[in-house]
Formats: structure tokens, C-alpha cells, sequence
């Protein structure tokens, strides 16, 4: 089947960096999104990886690797507004996205 | 940018209601829309796909006579939920985008609560 897997809660501190990983097995592979969603907001795109490699994006950044089916979202220089959930989707051969639970991420001062 | 808007954002009504959705794409053409259902602290549920002059396409659950969907032209689609009950209560969001391997953009959301 296909699956999406990514940690439950994060915690970091303001200033610090985290990286949220992300997990993916899908029938066939058309890219990798993610999106922030605030409590109780819609999602917003932060970004796409379709090739290998490390996509930077100011203080966001997202890294692929096809081959093991793996992806994380780095943050930098985190603010409190960066407390959120963190959404990844793999999109599959189909072209539908598969969506994972969700990465709480809390951030402390 | 893509915006896409959606209305109303919060409903309030007794059960047995029915109650319509609506997602617009302002300024573009969308001819697959997405209804999403997030109930709290959960991820995500895709509900059903929208396609611009044929029937949705429904997830495995979903009762399609229950959740009745709409998408009359390229930049509109509609989700009625039929003789809403308090289990219906949820947070609903659509979403759209102009190719698949493009980011989806998300309406606001609706906050729907059935007493």
C-alpha cells in the first residue's frame, strides 16, 4: 500500500534549527510537496522536490532523495509563528497526492 | 498569486440541515478540485476529486448521495452535505490546482457544526 510516515510532535527553541523528516512508499513517484497548516487555518505550499537534492527557499529549505524514498524540511532561525503543523504529500504515479498525518512542530523561547 | 476562495467560512445549523460549500478559483482555471474533511488534531482526509463536467470521484468511505459535489464550471465547485448530523461536524477545505504536479492551493476552509 502506499504510506506516508512522519514524526507525530517536534519541539525545538527559538533561533535553533529542526529538521522534519519524512518518509514515503507510493505506487510510482511524481514529487514530494509539503505545507505548513496553522490550528485551524487551511494549508499553504512551502515547497516541491521532483529531482534529487537540496532546495533552499530563505529560511526554509527541502531536501529529496529518490532513491530512498525520503525527504525532510529544514527550518532556520525558527520564530514562534513557525510553530505549525507541517504537512508532507508524495504525489504518485497517478498524480494523487498521499498526504502524511502531520508534524506538529512547537516552538519554545 | 493563485487564490482560491471559499464559502461560508464558519456554519452553524440544527441537524437534518443540508448545507452547500462553495470553492472558487479567482483568477484561474481549475479543472480538478479537491474536498478535504480535517477533523481536529488530524491530518488531512481526502473526501473526494472534482472534475469540471463529469462526476466526482469519491475515497473509499465517503457516501457520495451524502456529500453531494458540484463543479459546474472551471472555476467553481460545490459540496452540499445532505441532512447534516452532529458526526458531520468537521472542518472542510477544498483545494485547486491548474496541473497536478503543481501546488494545490487551499480555500480558507469551513467550519461546519451541526447541533
Amino acid at each position: 500500500g502506499q504510506n506516508i510516515d512522519q514524526p507525530t510532535e517536534m519541539t525545538a527553541t527559538e533561533g535553533a534549527i529542526v529538521q522534519i523528516n519524512c518518509t514515503y512508499q507510493t505506487s510510482g513517484f511524481n514529487g514530494l510537496f509539503w505545507y505548513q497548516q496553522h490550528a485551524g487555518e487551511a494549508p499553504t505550499f512551502l515547497s516541491y522536490n521532483v529531482l534529487d537534492g537540496l532546495e533552499e527557499k530563505g529560511r526554509f529549505s527541502s531536501f529529496l532523495s529518490r532513491s530512498k524514498g525520503y525527504s525532510y524540511l529544514l527550518l532556520k532561525e525558527l520564530q514562534m509563528k513557525d510553530s505549525a503543523s507541517y504537512l508532507c504529500a508524495a504525489l504518485d504515479s497517478n498524480y494523487q497526492l498521499i498526504w502524511g498525518a502531520g508534524t506538529k512542530l512547537i516552538i519554545k523561547p | 498569486g493563485a487564490v482560491v476562495s471559499q464559502h461560508p467560512s464558519w456554519v452553524i445549523c440544527k441537524s437534518g440541515t443540508s448545507v452547500k460549500i462553495e470553492c472558487r478559483s479567482l483568477d484561474f482555471q481549475a479543472t480538478t478540485m479537491f474536498w478535504y474533511r480535517q477533523f481536529p488534531k488530524q491530518s488531512l482526509m481526502l473526501m473526494a476529486t472534482s472534475n469540471e463536467g463529469s462526476k466526482a470521484t469519491y475515497e473509499q468511505g465517503v457516501e457520495k448521495d451524502k456529500f453531494l459535489i458540484n463543479h459546474a464550471s472551471l472555476t467553481l465547485s460545490t459540496l452540499t452535505v445532505t441532512s447534516a448530523h452532529p458526526e458531520d461536524s468537521s472542518f472542510y477545505i477544498c483545494s485547486a490546482g491548474t496541473e497536478p504536479y503543481q501546488p494545490q492551493h487551499f480555500g480558507d476552509g469551513t467550519r461546519l457544526s451541526i447541533l
